[in-house]
């Protein structure tokens, strides 16, 4: 299995453009998480969905920022309009829920985001 | 919600000693304790991971114990080699779902 998948891996943009970050999750793996990682925060759960569902997105900054998951193999974190401070890596996890028990998260390489 | 404290945030070993890094969390009802290791420029990387059913597990060089009563675990590792230098998130699991709450991590280093 290749992994979980991001894309772009480096992305620069200039404040107030739109931004689209891309995740392919492990196939059969049926919960993604978002990440924002930076120096002052350190790691933190943006989102989580489950078998496509958003179950929780209280750690999403503001307004700006969405997420979607049309499928099981494909979600999609957008910023619009971005901001300087959005600048950090992000990303992306996917495990496999069961009805009992926690697994093994698996993370992506990451997409170093910069906004000038 | 669940809060995962994490020290020390810097941690220096020679090569050969070992490395202790301790954690605390809030929630008592959390029952899943994992611990990632993330190398430069890569995702974390689960390393070994703990449940609440259990006070101790080892693998190899790498060792955790948990004690649910004063809601504290440890990761133990043993004669370290430069190449477990790395950033350690120690995390807990909240019992709704499968969200998992990281600590600030600590950034390790192991002096050849």
């Amino acid at each position: 299995d290749a992994g979980v998948i991001q894309s772009p891996r480096h992305e620069v943009t200039e404040m107030g453009q739109e931004v689209t970050l891309r995740c392919k999750p492990i196939s059969g793996h049926n919960s993604l998480f978002w990440y924002r990682q930076t120096m002052m925060r350190g790691l933190e759960l943006l989102i989580y969905f489950n078998n496509n569902v958003p179950i929780d997105d209280s750690g999403m900054p503001e307004d700006r920022f969405s997420a979607k998951m049309p499928n099981a193999s494909f979600s999609t974190l957008k910023i619009q309009p971005s901001e300087p401070r959005d600048s950090a890596v992000y990303f992306c996890a996917s495990s496999f829920t069961g009805t009992t028990s926690t697994y093994e998260q698996y993370f992506g390489p990451g997409t170093r985001l910069t906004v000038t | 919600g669940e809060n995962v404290e994490q020290h020390p945030s810097t941690l220096s070993v020679q090569e050969g000693d070992s490395a202790v890094i301790k954690c605390t969390y809030s929630d008592s009802a959390s029952n899943y304790f994992p611990w990632y290791k993330q190398e430069l420029g890569k995702g974390p990387q689960l390393i070994i991971d703990i449940r609440s059913n259990v006070g101790e597990k080892k693998d190899q060089r790498i060792a955790v114990t948990l004690n649910k009563t004063a809601k504290h675990f440890s990761l133990h590792i043993t004669e370290t080699q430069p190449e477990d230098s790395a950033v350690y998130f120690c995390a807990a699991s909240e019992t709704s779902y499968d969200k998992v709450i990281f600590g600030p991590g600590t950034s390790l280093s192991v002096i050849p």
